[in-house]
């Protein structure tokens, strides 16, 4: 059972647009949500996270929307760059848990 | 500073075989966690620990054994290979299991034959 569901599987961008990445979950205990960024043979690398205390959290070009009542939160790349073509992978825990539980990853391309 | 290091890279085994994919960090992390990633499925946790001793379980955790021994090394064993273990397997560190950033190896690559 996929505690985070993540949205689109693949995504095909133009370079400058905006790329979207949808996760939604079910367990409203859930207080942590980070995306993490993962280009080819490397390992994941965190990206941005948030707390569900906020509603946006914006880190340069990369932009976290929360809405808590939805149950969802999503990825915003503004300006997307060849560079970020990479698999994202949203995720969630719960303070004070010892894992984290991961999306099933979104593969991002940014056309030039 | 070399953070998370798996060995090896890739590996091809086959059917009934055992091996250990070793996992090396030395930035003092008390929390380690080992995933493995397939196509469509995300990443999922196979074990976890919180400290040297302490090992327990994570969402796949069949077919594999773990261990800590020291604060540096998580080792992760195959006791007896199945096709159905051909995967990427990261292995990850962090200060805390949550709210602080993983940081994850490069992964070894497992084909089971």
């Amino acid at each position: 059972q996929q505690q985070v569901k993540q949205s689109p599987q693949s995504l095909i961008v133009q370079k400058g647009g905006i790329s979207i990445i949808n996760c939604a979950y079910e367990n409203t205990a859930f207080d942590y949500f980070p995306w993490y960024q993962q280009f080819p043979g490397k390992g994941p690398a965190l990206l941005i996270a948030i707390r569900p205390d906020v509603s946006e959290k914006k880190e340069g070009r990369f932009t976290i929307s929360f809405n808590k009542s939805a149950k969802q939160f999503s990825l915003h790349i503004m300006d997307s760059q060849p560079g970020d073509s990479a698999t994202y992978f949203c995720a969630a825990s719960i303070q004070g848990a010892q894992k984290l539980v991961f999306g099933q990853g979104t593969r991002l391309t940014i056309n030039p | 500073n070399a953070g998370v290091t798996q060995t090896p890279k890739f590996q091809v085994l086959k059917t009934g075989q055992s091996m250990t994919l070793q996992c090396a960090q030395d930035m003092n992390h008390e929390y380690m966690s080992w995933y493995r990633q397939d196509p469509g499925m995300g990443l999922r946790l196979i074990h976890y620990s919180v400290g040297a001793g302490i090992t327990d379980q994570g969402e796949v955790p069949n077919g594999y054994n773990v261990s800590r021994s020291t604060t540096e090394d998580f080792p992760l064993r195959l006791l007896s290979a199945a096709p159905s273990q051909t995967s990427v397997y990261f292995c990850a560190s962090s200060y805390r299991p949550v709210g602080q950033p993983q940081h994850f190896g490069d992964g070894t690559r497992l084909s089971i034959l």
